[in-house]
């Protein structure tokens, strides 16, 4: 049982390169997020959904992109990467009741140099 | 909208050691409550939970109890152990249901043998 995958791992960017993050679950979840962490910063919600073609901004969406084009997979994009970017990314979901708990993924470590 | 505030960490205890991480939250209606664990380079996953007024959540020697007339959700643990060492993250999920899932800043755990 997978849960929630990540892809990649790792990646080092260039300044004004793009790159799309992949998060993909298999629990049939309807809530999809998208987080960064820094440090002393806790975690920061960039983006979310609620369904499958539905997104909305978090607390920080700026220069970031999402999609859910299918309710399995949440697609992050940076289109022009910057070093304020360098963070470790972290996908989760949930399912709709408030009560049940969201799932992480193993993140995303990005450098942008 | 959802809001937590979470203990200042770091925290370094000593093994065997009593331990409390304060986190209060505002949040809309009737929320459950969640406190997450973050091990070193993995992603979140729950610790323990409680879904109404007065329950009491427990996990791994954990509790927290559910108070909502101080809004409050202090994680507590008696007896503190090395393997305990982690990040420690408290998230109200509101009753509105918009989808939103917020995190507190996170409190650093060190247990030292």
């Amino acid at each position: 049982n997978a849960g929630v995958t990540q892809t990649p791992k790792f990646r080092v960017l260039k300044t004004g390169q793009s790159m799309t993050l992949l998060c993909a679950q298999d629990m049939n979840h309807e809530y999809m997020y998208w987080y960064r962490q820094d440090p002393g910063m806790g975690l920061r919600l960039i983006h979310y959904s609620v369904g499958e073609g539905t997104t909305a901004k978090g607390e920080v969406p700026d220069g970031y992109n999402v999609s859910r084009l299918k309710k399995q997979n949440f697609l992050l994009g940076l289109e022009s990467a910057a070093p304020s970017q360098t963070s470790v990314y972290f996908c989760a979901s949930s399912g709709g009741q408030p009560r049940t708990e969201a799932f992480f993924g193993q993140g995303t470590r990005l450098t942008v140099v | 909208g959802d809001s937590v505030t979470q203990m200042e960490g770091p925290v370094t205890l000593s093994e065997e050691a009593f331990l409390t991480i304060n986190c209060t939250y505002t949040a809309t209606g009737y929320p459950s409550l969640f406190w997450y664990v973050q091990y070193p380079g993995e992603g979140l996953q729950l610790l323990l939970k409680a879904t109404k007024a007065d329950d009491k959540g427990s996990n791994k020697g954990f509790e927290a109890t559910y108070r909502k007339e101080t809004t409050s959700f202090h994680l507590e643990k008696g007896s503190v152990q090395v393997s305990d060492s982690a990040v420690y993250f408290c998230a109200p999920r509101g009753s509105s249901n918009t989808g939103k899932l917020i995190f507190g800043q996170g409190t650093t755990l060190q247990v030292k043998p």
